[in-house]
């Protein structure tokens, strides 16, 4: 079955380290993003990737990374420099813009210890 | 005004009832409209998606006001699996370029379906 992949489910970062998060989709998806949300927040945009070798910053882009090398993976890189790092993370991807709305991974949970 | 407003609720309502959630929009060019669903701590599933008047599926019904900017869901016969937090999501540039790839999210309305 065709989905979106995010691993780990559950990650801890101690202060000062940086931490990769993995979402990979098999959906033949052209477009991938990132997302953020806190306990009671919406979701803030992070990066984006219309297409390979391509991405935009998003909302709350500072502090993280990104890179496109393949289709099917959108990396995301939370740096020492996130200062409040500690959210869920959620990765989603779409077959052509928004218009037809995003499918979800099941999200990363990042701790900060 | 926020792009996309919800009622945050709590909504507490018994098994059986019937509820409804507005949302409203403030970006009148937005094509595509979204309720998704999101379970504590999961990630958020499509429910249902509007792109005229409305749609239905079984107990649930999404309008769609485009002149008042307002979309709203309907569930009927309220189940206890129905409990989670219902997100409006709105696509606020049809169409190509970098403003399509974007959606607008609120912030959901959270429901408790009670025995």
């Amino acid at each position: 079955d065709g989905g979106i992949t995010q691993s780990p489910k559950y990650l801890f970062r101690k202060e000062g380290q940086n931490v990769t998060l993995s979402c990979e989709q098999n959906l033949n998806h052209d477009a991938m993003y990132w997302y953020r949300q806190d306990p009671g927040q919406g979701l803030r945009l992070i990066y984006y990737s219309q297409i390979v070798n391509d991405f935009q910053k998003g909302d709350i882009a500072e502090g993280y990374s990104v890179s496109r090398e393949k289709k099917e993976s959108f990396p995301l890189t939370v740096t020492s420099a996130q200062k409040n790092p500690t959210a869920f993370y959620l990765c989603a991807s779409s077959i052509d813009g928004s218009f037809y709305g995003y499918t979800f991974g099941s999200g990363t949970r990042l701790t900060v210890v | 005004r926020k792009e996309v407003e919800q009622d945050p609720g709590p909504f507490n309502v018994p098994e059986g009832a019937t509820v409804a959630f507005n949302c409203t929009y403030s970006n009148s060019a937005s094509q595509s409209f979204f309720w998704y669903r999101q379970d504590c701590r999961k990630e958020p599933k499509l429910l249902m998606s509007v792109y005229s008047s409305g749609n239905e599926d079984g107990r649930f019904t999404a309008q769609l006001n485009r002149a008042s900017q307002y979309i709203s869901l309907l569930i009927r016969d309220s189940k206890l699996s129905d409990s989670a937090t219902y997100l409006c999501v709105v696509n606020p540039q049809g169409g190509s370029g970098a403003g399509s790839y974007q959606l607008t999210f609120g912030k959901g309305t959270k429901l408790s379906v009670i025995p």
